[in-house]
Parts: C-alpha cells; structure tokens; sequence
C-alpha cells in the first residue's frame, strides 16, 4: 500500500485568505487526484493532479479557486483561494496503487474551517 | 454521470449484531471498493471488488456486477465497527464516484 501524508492536517482561516494544502506519497505515482468532504456529506473529486502538465478539473471546480501543483511523481499541493464558510471542509488527496489491484489510497486530509 | 446509491442511510447496532449494507450502481464499472471512515476522518481500504466475493475477518463483500450492486456484511459487530462506511464506484482513469455513506452506530 500506498503511505500518503498531508499537511496541515487541520487549519482554521478568515474568510478572503487562502490556504496551501501538501500532500506527500513515498513512491512515484502517476496519477494523484484531490478530493472535498464537506461538512456530513460524501466525498467528491476535484481535480487530476498532472506531472508536468495542468491539472485537469472536475465540472463545477476551477483553476482559479483550486489551483493546484504537481512538481514531480510524490508530491502535490491544493490551494484553496479567497476562502469563505462554504469551503469548510476535509480536503484529501488520493491515489491508485501503481500495480496490481488498482485500489485507491487515500491521505489522512485536511481538515479545513473558515470563520 | 454514474449514480451510486447506499441504504440504509444509518444503521443502529446491538453490540455482536450482525448486518448488511447496500450499494447500487446506475452503470457497468471497472472497479468497485468499500471504505470505512473512522471518527478522524481517516478513510480505509476494506475491499476492492469489483465483482465475486471476499472475505476479511468479521467483513465480507459480495458484488454482482451484472445486477449493479454490492453488498457489505458485518457480523458480531463491534464499537469499534462505528463510522461513516463509503461505495466508491471507479468512473475512468481511476477517478471515483461515492455513494452517500451508510453512518453505523454500535452501541455497547
């Protein structure tokens, strides 16, 4: 399996600020994909985090809110921008085993509250 | 887009209760798991299956992908069986949809 890591694992923020969340894998991944959680609800996908290209992301999510990086084959950052309450939420970052099951692993995340 | 749909939407358990959850699935999918996600807001692998039946303790899962559903069965539950249990359905390129979660609640 997969180790993955995010930092920070929580965060409280003011509204209009933005927050840069990290998230670390110990082997080289292909693909790695970031995921919100908001308050009792189910997880839904972002965006694709692309090595060496844009990332590609999901209807109803864009750039400029979620920007996001993919410098090399572990690591990826998310950006959450001019923040305000409705972004309050767990955010996660995932990815696929790069062999065998194909079974996703996912971070412990980020837990987000905007006041 | 695909549809997953989990029921029941909470489940109250007796300690040592055994139980079944559901997951329906609105199209074919190349891969189907089950997570649990505990009171911290980890989510853990419990089964990657997108078709037959596998077994893993007291947790075992049984999909049948031609009738579009899985079913999650807990036996002899435990407190520690509480959280949030999740159907992710893989979409394409490894890009999940997830049910709306079952949240179990086991009393002692």
């Amino acid at each position: 399996s997969a180790v993955i890591s995010q930092k920070p694992s929580r965060d409280i923020c003011q509204r209009g600020t933005s927050l840069t969340i990290q998230c670390q894998v110990d082997s080289q991944v292909t693909m790695m994909f970031w995921y919100r959680q908001q308050p009792g609800q189910s997880l839904t996908l972002i965006a694709t985090a692309n090595q060496g290209s844009e990332a590609t992301y999901e209807s109803g999510f864009v750039i400029d809110k979620f920007p996001i990086s993919r410098p090399n084959l572990t690591f990826s950052t998310l950006t959450v921008s001019n923040m305000s309450p409705e972004d309050s939420s767990i955010y996660l970052c995932s990815v696929p085993t790069p062999w065998g099951t194909d079974t996703q692993y996912f971070g412990p995340g980020t837990r987000l509250t905007v006041l | 887009g695909i549809q997953v749909e989990q029921s029941p939407p909470d489940l109250i358990l007796q300690e040592g209760a055994n139980s079944t959850l559901r997951c329906n699935f609105s199209d074919s999918v190349n891969n189907l798991q089950w997570f649990h996600q505990n009171p911290w807001g980890q989510l853990i692998n419990l089964f990657y299956i997108p078709s037959g039946t596998k077994q893993n303790g007291r947790l075992s899962a049984t999909t049948v992908a031609t009738e579009r559903y899985s079913l999650l069965y807990i036996s002899s539950s435990q407190t520690t069986d509480s959280g949030v249990y999740f159907c992710a359905v893989e979409r394409e390129d490894y890009k999940l949809s997830f049910g709306a979660g079952t949240t179990v609640t086991v009393r002692a």
